[in-house]
């Protein structure tokens, strides 16, 4: 069964920094891309950043680029981002989720999700 | 900012039919990308309910299908049930963001 479990989410001063966790389970990890995506309080869906298998290309949202960075290590199926000058607006549920696509696929998709981690900006 | 469109809610008895639509533009759906659907229940993390514009995943009812043309999708639900009651949101790949996008979100209504 495909688990994944995040934690690291809390209160945090705007400009402070945050490093949240992805424990993966149930699947070889190191085949899958792998995403986070947020939702803020009463909001819809973000795609924050996501990551390839090696790690070798990472992509981000423009409002989190300089700011957060996604990586992972494949020996411990995790995956991690280190939030820094985190701002109000960055308060959400973060959901780890794993990248799908088929041999058609013209558009990656999102097929299995954690529970998610709150974040809160606030002073 | 969503560059996917979905109406706020939609609502319908327990046994019809409702639709959601999703539209985008020329550099997303329009461009030929794919689009899926997710349900969330209340407080819960988002399920894949549809992929490539109209496949079911394993487990997922047949009363739920999607459609795409030109720029636009929509999610059908026949046979509408009281455990509908979600919020749906669409997501393809824009390329001008050179990222993926979401819509904007749709309540489902179960009277």
């Amino acid at each position: 069964e495909v688990q994944l479990v995040e934690s690291g989410g809390g209160l945090v001063q705007p400009g402070g920094s945050l490093r949240l966790s992805c424990a993966a389970s149930g699947f070889t990890f190191s085949s899958y891309w792998m995403s986070w995506v947020r939702q803020a309080p009463g909001k819809g869906l973000e795609w924050v950043a996501n990551i390839k298998q090696d790690g070798s290309e990472k992509y981000y949202v423009d409002s989190v680029k300089g700011r957060f960075t996604i990586s992972r290590d494949n020996a411990k199926n995790s995956l991690y981002l280190q939030m820094s000058s985190l701002r109000a607006e960055d308060t959400a549920v973060y959901f780890c989720a794993r990248v799908a696509a088929t041999a058609t696929t013209f558009a990656p998709f999102f097929d299995y999700w954690g529970q998610g981690t709150l974040v809160t900006v606030s002073s | 900012q969503s560059v996917l469109t979905q109406p706020p809610s939609v609502s319908g008895a327990p046994g019809q039919r409702v639709t959601i639509s999703c539209t985008g533009s020329s550099s997303n759906i329009g461009a030929g990308y794919d689009v899926h659907w997710y349900q969330q229940l209340p407080g819960t993390a988002p399920k894949l309910l549809i992929y490539d514009n109209n496949n079911r995943p394993s487990g997922v009812p047949d009363r739920f299908s999607g459609s795409k043309s030109g720029t636009s999708a929509s999610l059908a639900i026949t046979g509408l049930q009281a455990e509908d009651e979600a919020d749906y949101y669409c997501q393809s790949y824009d390329s001008s963001l050179s990222g993926y996008v979401f819509g904007t979100g749709t309540k489902v209504t179960v009277l």
